[in-house]
């Protein structure tokens, strides 16, 4: 079955950048496309950018251009996003997600990213 | 950059009864519009694809419509476990979320 795996936490602190992870199993990840999206507590969802993992092309959320960084390990079915510069604006749950046939179809449980000093 | 307003922000409803919750587009988003269910300490869970495609699984008392810039979302026969988050998403160029609906019962 379908499954996107992200860690649970990440601490960090102000200023430091952060990178987190995206692993995908049960379906061919080169031929969809992964999104990332950003959840502030007590806010709603927020698209930050996506990436193709079968030709690395990138899309970005003009808000996100500066904030975010979308790579990929095509060996291990693993999406990235780090974060640099980081501020207290900028502690969230991130989600990753895949495009299936019709819009984000299966999501990971997020990562709480916690920027405190 | 699409726009969507999504409303109300949040409503109460009653057991077995029927709620709609409504998506406006800034521009034509041609049917590109999904629903989702959030729940905390979850990821959203996608209900509905282009307006109206329940997805596998998804029980037919959710249905959606809509067309151009208007679309709206239905939950009929309300259950206790459809407390949770409401979002709209349109896809048609890049992606926007709605501001989400909070469903009290």
């Amino acid at each position: 079955q379908v499954q996107l795996q992200q860690p649970g936490a990440e601490l960090v602190k102000p200023g430091a950048s952060v990178k987190m992870s995206c692993k995908a199993s049960g379906y061919t990840f080169t031929s969809y496309w992964i999104n990332w999206v950003k959840q502030r507590p007590g806010q709603g969802l927020e698209w930050i950018g996506e990436i193709y993992p079968g030709r690395g092309i990138t899309n970005y959320n003009e808000k996100f251009k500066s904030k975010a960084t979308l790579t990929l390990d095509t060996s291990s079915s693993t999406a990235f996003m780090q974060l640099s510069s980081l501020t207290y604006e900028d502690s969230a749950v991130y989600y990753c997600s895949r495009r299936g046939a019709g819009a984000m179809d299966y999501w990971g449980q997020g990562t709480s990213v916690t920027v405190s000093s | 950059d699409i726009q969507m307003t999504q409303s109300p922000s949040s409503l109460s409803a009653s057991l077995g009864g029927k709620v709609t919750i409504t998506c406006k587009a800034s521009q034509d988003i041609n049917k590109y519009i999904a629903w989702y269910q959030h729940k905390p300490g979850k990821g959203p869970r996608l209900l509905i694809h282009y307006t109206s495609t329940l997805q596998p699984g998804i029980p037919s008392r959710f249905s959606g419509s809509g067309s151009r810039r208007d679309y709206s979302f239905s939950i009929s026969n309300l259950e206790p476990e459809d407390i949770a988050t409401y979002y709209c998403l349109q896809y048609d160029n890049l992606w926007t979320f709605g501001g989400g609906t909070k469903l009290e019962i």
